[in-house]
Parts: C-alpha cells; sequence; structure tokens
C-alpha cells in the first residue's frame, strides 16, 4: 500500500524560530513529491521535487529531496505567525493518463505564536 | 474569480438520503480531480477526469458514488444513500496537462451526515 508519513504531527514555536518538517514514502511508482500549505480549505501549491539533493527555495521556505532514503525536509526559517497552517507531503503517483494522483500525509500542524 | 469553485460550501443531511456536489474549475483546465478530506487526515483520491473523461477511480469510491463531468467543463459528485461515514471536506481541484505537480484545489464542500 502506498504511504506517506510526515513528522511530527504538531509543532508550536515562536516567531524568528526556525523549523524542520519531515516526511518519508513508500509508494510502487514514484514520479515526484510535493510540498502544499493548507491554511484554511484549500490548499496552496509550494514545491514539486524530483531529483535527490538539489533544494528548491522560496523565499524562507526550503526544501530537500533524498530518493534514496525516500524522505524530503521541508524548512521554515525565521517563522512568522502568517506561516501558521498545516503542511501536507504528497507523493505523485502517476495516474492513468499521466494525471497527477497523488497521495498525501496527514500533514504537520504548525502553529507560530508572536 | 477564476479560481476553483465548489458548489455547496456545506451540507447537512440525514442518513439515507442522496446529496450532489458541483465543481467549477477554472476554465482552461482539462484535468479535474475529486478528493476528500477527514479531520486531522491529509486529501485522499477519489477520482480523475481528463475533459469528459473519468480515467481513473479510487477503491475508495464505493457504488454509492458516482461523478461525471458531461462536457469537459464542470463536474458533479453525486452521493447515494448517504451514510454517517461519508462525513468528509469533499475537495475538487484542476491543473494544466503539464505535470508540474501544482493541483489548484477549491475550498471545498463539507459535507455532514446526521
Amino acid at each position: 500500500e502506498d504511504k506517506v508519513v510526515q513528522s511530527p504531527l504538531s509543532l508550536v514555536v515562536h516567531e524568528g524560530d526556525t523549523v524542520t518538517l519531515n516526511c518519508s514514502y513508500e509508494v510502487t511508482n514514484f514520479r515526484s513529491l510535493l510540498w502544499y500549505k493548507q491554511e484554511k480549505k484549500a490548499p496552496t501549491f509550494l514545491f514539486m521535487l524530483t531529483s535527490s539533493g538539489i533544494e528548491k527555495k522560496s523565499g524562507r521556505l526550503s526544501s530537500i529531496l533524498d530518493k534514496k532514503e525516500l524522505f524530503s525536509i521541508l524548512n521554515i526559517t525565521a517563522t512568522q505567525t502568517g506561516d501558521s497552517a498545516v503542511y501536507l507531503c504528497a507523493v505523485d503517483l502517476n495516474g492513468q493518463g499521466g494525471s497527477e494522483k497523488l497521495v498525501f500525509g496527514k500533514g504537520t500542524k504548525l502553529t507560530v505564536n508572536p | 474569480d477564476t479560481g476553483v469553485s465548489q458548489d455547496p460550501r456545506h451540507k447537512i443531511t440525514k442518513r439515507g438520503q442522496n446529496v450532489t456536489f458541483r465543481c467549477d474549475p477554472i476554465s482552461e483546465h482539462n484535468r479535474l480531480y475529486w478528493y476528500r478530506q477527514t479531520l486531522g487526515q491529509g486529501p485522499e483520491f477519489l477520482t480523475y477526469f481528463q475533459n469528459e473523461a473519468q480515467l481513473e477511480k479510487s477503491r475508495l469510491l464505493s457504488d454509492r458514488f458516482s461523478a461525471e463531468r458531461p462536457k469537459g467543463s464542470f463536474s458533479t459528485l453525486e452521493i447515494q444513500r448517504t451514510e454517517q461515514g461519508d462525513s468528509a471536506m469533499y475537495l475538487c481541484a484542476s491543473s494544466l496537462p503539464l505535470n508540474t505537480g501544482e493541483l489548484f484545489f477549491g475550498e471545498g464542500s463539507r459535507l455532514t451526515v446526521l
């Protein structure tokens, strides 16, 4: 069974802290690993990773993939209260017709206190 | 607003009733997905359309669930004879066939079955 496991499930930090969120996976057909941010209802896309060791960066967020050890991390530096959200890790299983068939982890709920 | 829209946003029904949800994707997106999300879990894939063709269905989708996308534009998800276990957020997403991993999610239709 395809599985994506995230840790920790919940994290509370103070503004300015740096956090690392973890994602490991066991899937039958890997195309890419994705990170999404879910603040209220709709998840929004952050990164797609396909190659090991290549860091993707967007402002204070960065992510890297290790395809040998089957995990990824998402780092957020100098956290702000606006970073409070659930961060979802997903693996694209390359579905029928080339679709993005995503299997998600449970998410890490990040709370950043002022 | 030209994002993915879903209707209704919240539906409360009694067990055994039928419900239908509608999704209007971003207009140029030919890929459309339905996911289901329960509290504390990540979204779970239900089904995928490419234009009007339903190319993939999860085994989670029992025969009480049916989805259509008749003209390759909007989609409907119908649940017949609802059960309490159907209570969840039903998320619709759309994308272009670019395999960037970026799905554009709607804000969801929350179903509560009493």
